[in-house]
């Protein structure tokens, strides 16, 4: 099956910090979405990315589609403390067998 | 509130029970899903329903019964669940099989 690697596994920052967070695949995709999930919650989406190279920007959030169309990234620019919870990368490589997810990147702001 | 609701929220049954999580979408979606969320495991794909046309079953047992009467309600039947089985079940929809989904809230689901 297709690899897919989400990472950092979990990271503990301070508030204010700036946050990185990447997923890379084995195979080429045509979609990379980024989500988040808080406590109890389902997920939401937070930026769908569409086409290779494309950069985007949802407030403090960026997230770039790679231009090889097998990695995606997600920047935080200065964390605040709601920004706490799991974020997961997740693709699609077209057709009707929907979207998989990685494992999640757990973000913890320490006080 | 995203739009996808599922019911119920937890739900604790015996290993011999049999009960449904239902999911339900006004967004005008064409596509439901079900995923299955354990600790520390990514999310899981179990069902995906296109135009109410189950187009994906990936390789769930089958004590989880997937129902679709229309593009706005999916139904998750179960039936003699393992322990293993307890996680958060999660419904979503999208417009399309490869845009971004919106889910719902999840029903907790435990066995005992």
């Amino acid at each position: 099956g297709q690899q897919l690697n989400q990472s950092p596994q979990s990271m503990f920052i301070q508030e204010g910090e700036d946050v990185s967070m990447n997923c890379t695949s084995s195979s080429i995709f045509n979609t990379w979405l980024w989500y988040k999930q808080d406590p109890g919650e389902g997920p939401v989406l937070l930026i769908a990315l569409y086409k290779a190279g494309e950069l985007t920007s949802n407030g403090r959030l960026t997230a770039q589609f790679g231009i090889t169309r097998k990695d995606s990234f997600l920047n935080i620019s200065a964390s605040i403390p709601s920004d706490v919870g799991i974020y997961f990368c997740g693709y699609s490589g077209g057709g009707a067998d929907g979207l998989t997810f990685g494992k999640g990147t757990h973000l913890i702001i320490q006080p | 509130e995203t739009g996808v609701t599922q019911t119920p929220r937890h739900l604790v049954m015996g290993m011999t029970n049999k009960k449904s999580l239902k999911c339900e979408q006004h967004l005008g979606h064409n596509a439901m899903y079900w995923y299955k969320q354990s600790a520390k495991k990514p999310l899981e794909l179990m069902f995906v329903y296109n135009f109410k046309e189950q187009t994906e079953n990936n390789s769930v047992p089958s004590r989880f019964s997937p129902e679709c009467p229309n593009s706005s309600h999916l139904f998750l039947h179960l039936h003699t669940l393992q322990p293993e089985d307890s996680a958060l079940y999660l419904c979503a929809s999208s417009t399309r099989t490869d845009y971004g989904y919106t889910f719902g809230s999840g029903t907790r689901l435990t066995v005992v």
